[in-house]
């Protein structure tokens, strides 16, 4: 299994403002994904990080709110863009390879913004 | 579609009872199912899997039983402790290399 550390853990932010979230993985994984985990609400897939080209976005979200990145087959950003109180959740990454089902995850980052 | 249901919560004992959280899915094929455990403040933690009919994944204690007659997947414990108190997810993929789908999870609180 591959072993995420994933930061900050936690962060209050200003609403109009912008965090980058990083996911690093201990060794080469196909597939990074993005979720959404909103106060008492299960996870919600943002999108699939891609190695190399544009991320695919599921139906509600956007590049222009949550571009992401992933230059090479360890390590994934995700930006929460111009943060409103509604954007206050928990994001996690995720890897998988590309031939299993069973997905690890990072301890997730808390965010608030206020 | 894909989907998980599972039973709301949340989910209250007393330490050493017994603990069932059920679990149906609906999904095309033969997708492998999962329970996720999340801690208090940390991210999710596999518990455990099955990726056939009839096969039991297990751990800790829990059980959990591919059952596809009944797409159901409950999770079980004969005896909680106060440490299992967290939310637990069940989840499936329909695919290798593909996200997964989870429940809404549910929250277990185990009081001594």
């Amino acid at each position: 299994s591959a072993v995420i550390s994933q930061k900050p853990s936690r962060d209050i932010c200003q609403r109009g403002t912008s965090l980058t979230i990083q996911c690093q993985v201990d060794s080469q994984v196909t597939m990074m994904f993005w979720y959404r985990q909103q106060p008492g609400q299960s996870l919600t897939l943002i999108a699939t990080a891609n190695q190399g080209s544009e991320a695919t976005y599921e139906s509600g979200f956007v590049i222009d709110k949550f571009p992401i990145s992933r230059p090479n087959l360890t390590f994934s950003t995700l930006t929460v863009s111009n943060m409103s109180p509604e954007d206050s959740s928990i994001y996690l990454c995720s890897d998988l390879q590309e031939a299993d089902t069973e997905a690890f995850f990072g301890q997730g980052t808390r965010l608030t913004v206020v | 579609g894909n989907s998980v249901t599972q039973m709301e919560g949340p989910v209250t004992l007393s330490e050493e009872a017994f603990l069932t959280i059920n679990c149906t899915y609906t999904a095309t094929g033969y997708p492998s199912l999962f329970w996720y455990v999340q801690y208090p403040g940390e991210g999710l933690q596999l518990l455990l899997k099955a990726t056939k009919a009839d096969d039991k994944g297990s751990n800790k204690g829990f059980e959990a039983t591919y059952r596809k007659e009944t797409t159901s997947f409950h999770l079980e414990k004969g005896s909680v402790q106060v440490s299992d108190s967290a939310v637990y997810f069940c989840a499936l993929s329909n695919q290798a290399g593909t996200a997964l789908i989870f429940g809404k999870g549910t929250t277990l609180s185990v009081s001594s």
